[in-house]
């Protein structure tokens, strides 16, 4: 089985401008969640997707966004980007059904504001 | 608010040695837990979890450990080897709340294994 792919892998943007990241989950899952990973912070959550809905989110400004197709692809959107935005951008897949699954990840979009 | 926290933002262990990585939880509503491996430029990798109805997992050279009233897991990993230095996250949720597929994670522990 395909793992889970995002593109791109690396964006590099200027202040106030926006960005989108796609996330194909792997065959089969239906739920993708997103995480930012900053240097000593871990990988804090942004939100989540399942069935093209949003389930979850996280703290996170509004001018984070996301959405999930039908296929459950999904896509987040950064509008008027700040330095602070600078990160990587991970995005995570589980299968079908509630329980003790583990999230498979995708390698990340590193993400650059200048 | 840290509801998970990896105090030791790394470790340096000898090849052959056991590495110990230490993982602490605040949220008592956790009660299922698991260690990513992450080197860099790629997605943390799943390496091994646990239920609150245990307090011990083994997986080949990876054991991890809970403590649930300490609210504290470890993870073993015996040998180290080389290719074990990586940077190691502990991860959290709550079994219970159904459709919450939200990870909490701590910010991590650099181990890297000396030959």
């Amino acid at each position: 089985k395909a793992g889970v792919t995002q593109t791109p892998r690396y964006l590099i943007k200027t202040r106030g401008q926006q960005v989108t990241l796609s996330c194909s989950p792997i065959s089969g899952h239906r739920s993708v969640s997103w995480y930012q990973q900053t240097p000593g912070q871990g990988l804090q959550f942004l939100f989540e997707y399942f069935s093209e809905t949003q389930r979850n989110k996280g703290n996170f400004p509004g001018r984070f966004s996301g959405r999930q197709f039908s296929n459950s692809r999904s896509e987040m959107n950064v509008s008027t980007l700040e330095l602070g935005d600078s990160a990587l951008y991970l995005c995570a897949s589980s299968p079908p059904g509630q329980g003790a699954y583990e999230q498979y990840f995708g390698p990340g979009t590193r993400l650059t504001v200048t | 608010d840290q509801q998970v926290k990896q105090n030791s933002p790394s470790l340096s262990v000898q090849e052959g040695r056991i590495s110990i990585l230490n993982c602490d939880y605040t949220n008592s509503m956790f009660d299922y837990f698991l260690w990513y491996k992450k080197y860099p430029a790629e997605g943390p990798t799943f390496l091994i979890s646990i239920s609150s109805i245990k307090d011990k997992n083994e997986d080949g050279r990876f054991t991890v450990f809970l403590n649930k009233s300490a609210k504290h897991l470890s993870l073993h990993i015996v040998p180290s080897q080389p290719g074990d230095s990586a940077v190691y996250f502990c991860a959290a949720k709550p079994l219970w709340d159904f459709g919450n597929e939200k990870l909490t994670f701590g910010t991590g522990t650099r181990l890297t294994i000396i030959p």
